[in-house]
């Protein structure tokens, strides 16, 4: 039962480079989320997705840009990394529209931007 | 008016002692107020949420106290653990939008 898998688990990116990072959940739920978390500061919201085919900005997209490819996946874009985007990117999931309902969270990505 | 504010930073408890987070929040429009547990190199996992309609919620050793008035909520550890030592975030939300505390590192001491 893997729940919500995070793809790569470790990146360092070149100031400027552009990547993608990889969310899965096998869990049939609605909604994802994508939140990057830097020490003292907890988690911020980058965007989230309430449904299939919906996307929505959150605390902090600037810089990012989401997909959602289908049900199970939910991507997000650096286009264009810069060293302030160095973080831990976390994309979680919850089974009904809402985050007040119990959300489901990956491993982690670590992003060194340099 | 869209700050979570948790303390402490850390905190020490000998095993078998109660460990107490506090969290403050400004928005009243905030209707959820879940607590989340991260170990090392995990992802937050939920441990315990509570809506504005009650002042205390139970569930095994862990309490949430909230006090709608003052703004405020707090976690109780009780009879805490070695096991327990994690990161415990707060947050506090309505909808799609949850602001999460800072985080409390907690060591319990054997």
């Amino acid at each position: 039962n893997a729940g919500v898998t995070q793809t790569p688990k470790f990146q360092v990116l070149k100031t400027g480079q552009s990547m993608t990072l990889q969310c899965a959940q096998d869990m049939n739920h609605n909604s994802m989320y994508w939140y990057r978390q830097d020490p003292g500061m907890g988690l911020r919201l980058i965007y989230y997705s309430a449904s299939e085919g919906t996307t929505d900005k959150g605390e902090v997209p600037n810089g990012y840009n989401v997909s959602r490819l289908n049900k199970r996946e939910f991507s997000l874009r650096l286009e264009s990394a810069a060293p302030s985007q160095t973080s831990v990117y976390f994309c979680a999931s919850s089974p009904v529209a809402g985050i007040n309902t119990e959300a489901f969270f990956g491993q982690g990505t670590r992003l060194t931007v340099v | 008016q869209q700050q979570v504010k948790q303390s402490p930073q850390s905190l020490i408890v000998q095993k078998g002692g109660i460990s107490i987070i506090n969290c403050a929040y400004e928005n009243t429009a905030f209707d959820y107020f879940p607590w989340y547990q991260q170990f090392p190199g995990k992802g937050p996992a939920l441990l315990i949420a509570i809506r504005p309609d009650v002042s205390e919620k139970k569930e095994g050793r862990f309490t949430i106290s909230f006090n709608k008035s003052a703004k405020q909520f707090s976690l109780h550890i009780m009879d805490s653990q070695p096991g327990d030592s994690a990161t415990y975030f707060c947050a506090a939300g309505s909808n799609y939008q949850l602001i999460w505390g800072a985080g409390t590192k907690l060591i319990i001491k054997p």
